[in-house]
């Protein structure tokens, strides 16, 4: 069981390139989601998705596109990379959607440091 | 390792000291409270979680202690080791979702 693994760990970019970043789970959650992690910030939420087929925007979606195909996969991807984007982000899912049902809590991924130059 | 710690409130304590760890909340309507660590270079680890309906929970070496009066949270370290030196995080949920909102994190730091 490898938990939620994303790839790749660290990426250097040029303004303007695009790329994906990979997120994947082996625990059959159905909840994932996107997170960036700025200094003194903490982890704002970029996109989630319930399940596949579902996808929706958190806190700072613009720039970024997400789509869940399976229920393993969840990539992010950044059409046109800004300097602002320069960031650590992080996949994680749990398997549930919480409300009146128990919370369960995220597993993150070990993350992917993204610079842009 | 990460530039996380950068700009973050810091804690710093000796071996053996209990640490406690405090975070302000924004939402009222917030039922659901998470505290994370966060090891450089790491992804936030789940520390222990606590809802709305209770003032207080305990886990190994660990309390978390809830005031919705004044929206407080804190997190207790019982006996602090040096392993236990992290960024940590609290994170409210508003019920329905499992969309969190994290806190901007506070560094502890253990000296042996």
């Amino acid at each position: 069981n490898a938990g939620v693994t994303q790839t790749p760990k660290f990426q250097v970019l040029k303004t303007g390139q695009s790329m994906t970043l990979q997120c994947a789970q082996d625990m059959n959650h159905e909840y994932m989601s996107w997170y960036r992690q700025d200094p003194g910030m903490g982890l704002r939420l970029i996109h989630y998705s319930v399940g596949a087929g579902i996808t929706d925007q958190g806190e700072v979606p613009n720039g970024y596109n997400v789509s869940r195909s399976t229920t393993e996969d969840f990539p992010l991807r950044l059409l046109s990379a800004a300097p602002s984007q320069t960031s650590v982000y992080f996949c994680a899912s749990s398997t549930s959607r919480g409300g009146h049902l128990s919370y369960n809590e995220q597993f993150f991924g070990p993350g992917t440091r993204l610079t842009v130059l | 390792g990460e530039s996380v710690g950068l700009h973050l409130p810091t804690l710093s304590v000796q071996e053996g000291d209990n640490s406690i760890i405090n975070c302000a909340y924004s939402n009222s309507a917030s039922d659901y409270f998470i505290w994370y660590k966060q090891e450089s270079g790491k992804g936030p680890q789940f520390i222990i979680d606590i809802r709305s309906n209770m003032d207080k929970r305990q886990g190994q070496r660990v309390t978390v202690l809830l005031n919705k009066t004044v929206k407080h949270l804190s997190l207790q370290i019982a006996a602090t080791q040096p392993g236990d030196s992290a960024v940590y995080f609290c994170a409210e949920n508003v019920g329905g979702y499992s969309t969190l909102t994290f806190g901007k994190g506070t560094m502890l730091l253990v000296s042996p």
